[in-house]
């Protein structure tokens, strides 16, 4: 079992929908978990970060954990085209570590 | 501009070759990291430091590798004797952590390796 999983994607919403992209890790212990965004041929851009159960809000995102089912999501509401990347889940584990996902490419459809 | 810079942006080399890649941290960052980035994955971990001490190298970096960090600010990674297959995104990223401080990691905008 791979210790952070993503859907690979790609998934494809029109302009205005919710976007929502899961992450699974294998860690139970994992303390922290983020979202970055990564343009083509950039670099990844931190979005948010969360490390309690529950919701946490930054504008148009919202992060959901989900410590007991090891379940992190990423809602993107209003979805623009320029929202339109590959969205990478990190999780810091409990040997002190960050360990990405392999990333969901996202499609937002003018 | 005080986030993560990194030198070369991009780098053409040939196969046999050794190349050098610099890593400047935010400045009151303790922790740096190397990671490998190929089309459709996520980074891949190399090593990391915190300050002037290497703490970790992946099991995935063959001898060819080296990474430094002299005096726990900037840092360089040496790749000898390149290999089409060392061929990717190289990315920095530096943290503050220790502590129970979270390790968020902010990258810098990578150098891309191509070997011919």
């Amino acid at each position: 079992q791979k210790e952070v999983e993503q859907n690979s994607g790609p998934l494809s919403v029109p302009e205005g929908a919710i976007a929502s992209l899961n992450c699974t890790y294998s860690d139970r212990g994992s303390q922290s978990f983020f979202w970055y965004r990564q343009y083509s041929g950039k670099s990844p851009e931190l979005i948010m970060f969360i490390y309690s159960n529950g919701d946490k809000e930054d504008g148009r995102f919202t992060a959901q954990l989900n410590k007991a089912s090891q379940y992190v999501s990423l809602l993107i509401r209003d979805s623009q085209p320029s929202d339109s990347a590959t969205y990478l889940c990190a999780v810091w584990t409990s040997y002190d570590k960050v360990i990405f996902g392999p990333g969901t490419s996202l499609s937002v459809i003018p | 501009d005080t986030g993560v810079s990194q030198d070369p942006r991009h780098k053409i080399t040939k196969r046999g070759q050794n190349v050098t890649f610099r890593c400047d941290p935010i400045s009151e960052h303790n922790r740096l990291y190397w990671y490998r980035q190929t089309l459709g994955q996520g980074p891949e971990f190399l090593t990391y430091f915190q300050n002037e001490a290497q703490l970790e190298k992946s099991r995935l970096l063959s001898d060819r590798f080296s990474a430094e960090r002299p005096k726990g600010s900037f840092s360089t990674l040496e790749i000898q004797r390149t290999e089409q297959g060392d061929s990717a995104m190289y990315l920095c990223a530096s943290s503050l952590s220790g502590g129970g401080i979270t390790d968020t990691q902010y990258f810098g905008p990578g150098t891309r390796l191509t070997v011919l």
